[in-house]
């Protein structure tokens, strides 16, 4: 088992420019969850998906987020336009349910200059 | 609504010698709780979780927590630290309407003295 896997694992990008982030759960999970790690504001949730279908995304800061799930093994987090401020660690987490912990992927350390 | 709060926000300890990460939980109702490691450039590690069944939880590398009800606390405990542990360690409730709301606590940075 491969784990969460996350790609990439650094971005450093120009403000303005489009980012994506990717993300594979682990097979045969059937929730996925985009976090973001902060000094400041620590773990937040993003966007949660459950058998590939959005059900909160309350934790978007704004519309330049958007996140996708068009099949069980493959996520991505979009920003457009990036901004200084979206600078963090995004992880991609997933679980089978049933109150079983989640699994985390390595994150990927995104700088907006 | 649920949270947890980390007594410390960082915890000193010396190889060999027992550690202990203090959590607090707030919640109206038995809630699910977790605690995650987090090495330095890597993802969270789930370290165990408490689900109601036994209160004294076993996890991984050695570690361990007991649920009390009475004290609302979820410390996370290991008889004999290693190098290895240093690392930031969460305390983590779910939201037991909506399971999948983890609320995390601020962290727990533990060094580990040679």
């Amino acid at each position: 088992d491969a784990g969460v896997i996350q790609s990439p694992r650094h971005e450093v990008t120009e403000m303005g420019q489009e980012v994506t982030l990717r993300c594979k759960p682990i097979s045969g999970h059937n929730s996925l969850f985009w976090y973001r790690q902060t000094m400041m504001r620590g773990l937040e949730l993003l966007i949660y998906f459950n058998n590939n279908v959005p059900i909160d995304d309350s934790g978007m800061p704004e519309d330049r987020f958007s996140a996708k799930m068009p099949n069980a093994s493959f996520s991505t987090l979009k920003i457009q336009p990036s901004e200084p401020r979206d600078s963090a660690v995004y992880f991609c987490a997933s679980t089978p349910g049933g109150g079983a912990g989640y699994t985390f992927g390595s994150g990927t350390r995104l700088t907006v200059v | 609504a649920q949270s947890v709060t980390q007594l410390d926000s960082h915890v000193s300890v010396s190889e060999g010698t027992p550690v202990l990460l203090r959590c607090n939980y707030s919640s109206s109702y038995s809630p699910s709780l977790f605690w995650y490691v987090q090495h330095p450039n890597k993802g969270l590690q789930l370290l165990l979780k408490y689900t109601s069944a036994a209160t004294l939880v076993k996890g991984i590398n050695g570690f361990e927590a007991e649920f009390k009800k009475s004290e609302t606390s979820f410390h996370l405990t290991k008889p004999s630290a290693h190098m290895s542990d240093a690392a930031e360690y969460f305390c983590v409730v779910s939201d037991r309407d909506n399971d999948y709301k983890l609320s995390f606590g601020a962290g727990t940075t533990v060094t580990v003295r040679a």
